[in-house]
C-alpha cells in the first residue's frame, strides 16, 4: 500500500521562478492538506482540500501562493515569484475523509531552497 | 487562537529508561482533539498517538502514553522503555472538533536515545 508521496524530493530555485510541488495522496483519501515547516519550526498549516475544491485556504501567507485538485486525488502547490523567505519543506498530509477522528498521513515533504 | 507550546528543545534519555516531553496549549474551544507526532531524518510525520478532549481517560499506544490534564490545559507524552529507533522529533499537535480541520504544531521537542 502506497503511502503520500511528494515530488520532487527537493527543489533550488532562484528567486523570482515559478515553481510547483506535487503531491499524490493515498488513494481514496477525500482529505488533503498542505502544511510549510520553515527550520527549527513545526508544520503551519497552508490550505485543505476536502476532495476538489480547497474548504479552508486561510493559511496561504499571500496571493503568490495557489493550490489546485483538479480530479479530487493529485495537488499542486504553485508559488510564483519566489521569495528567499520561501524556503522550506513543503508537507502534504492526507485523509479519509477529514476532521480530528481520521489520522492525516503525511508525505516525505519537498525541500524548497531559493536562492 | 490556538497555540501550543513545547518548551523543551532538547531531551535524551537513557535506552529502556522513561522520558517525558511536555507540551502545553491554548484554547477556547471546549472539544478538540490533541496529538503527537513523530518526525524522524526521513521527514515524514508519523502519528503516535491521539487523544479527544471530552474523554477523561488518558490514550495509550503501546510503550507510549499522555498524561492530558484539560484544565491545566496540559498534554505531555511518556515513551517508556525507550528504543534507539525512538530518536526523533517529536511535535504536538492541537485541532478544532469543529470547523477547521487543519493541525496547529508546537516547535518540537528533539529527542536522542543514548545506547
Amino acid at each position: 500500500g502506497a503511502g503520500v508521496s511528494q515530488t520532487p524530493s527537493n527543489k533550488v530555485t532562484e528567486k523570482g521562478k515559478y515553481v510547483e510541488l506535487r503531491c499524490d495522496p493515498i488513494s481514496g483519501h477525500t482529505a488533503l492538506y498542505w502544511y510549510r515547516q520553515s527550520l527549527g519550526q513545526g508544520p503551519e498549516f497552508l490550505i485543505y482540500f476536502q476532495g476538489t475544491g480547497a474548504a479552508d485556504d486561510s493559511g496561504l501567507p499571500n496571493d503568490r501562493f495557489f493550490a489546485v485538485r483538479p480530479e479530487g486525488s493529485v495537488s499542486t502547490l504553485k508559488i510564483q515569484r519566489t521569495e528567499r523567505g520561501d524556503s522550506a519543506v513543503y508537507l502534504c498530509a492526507s485523509s479519509l475523509r477529514g476532521g480530528g477522528r481520521e489520522t492525516q498521513y503525511f508525505g516525505p515533504g519537498t525541500r524548497l531552497l531559493v536562492l | 487562537a490556538q497555540t501550543v507550546t513545547q518548551s523543551q528543545p532538547e531531551m535524551s534519555v537513557q535506552e529502556a529508561e522513561t522520558v517525558t516531553l511536555s507540551c502545553t496549549y491554548d484554547t477556547s474551544e471546549n472539544n478538540y482533539y490533541l496529538f503527537w507526532y513523530k518526525q524522524p531524518p526521513s521527514r515524514q510525520m508519523i502519528l503516535v498517538i491521539r487523544q479527544e478532549a471530552y474523554k477523561q481517560q488518558n490514550a495509550t499506544e503501546n510503550r507510549f502514553s499522555v498524561n492530558f490534564q484539560k484544565a491545566a490545559k496540559s498534554f505531555s507524552l511518556k515513551i517508556s522503555d525507550s528504543q534507539l529507533g525512538d530518536t526523533a522529533m517529536y511535535f504536538c499537535a492541537f485541532m478544532k472538533a469543529t470547523g477547521a480541520n487543519n493541525l496547529f504544531f508546537g516547535t518540537g521537542t528533539r529527542l536522542t536515545v543514548i545506547p
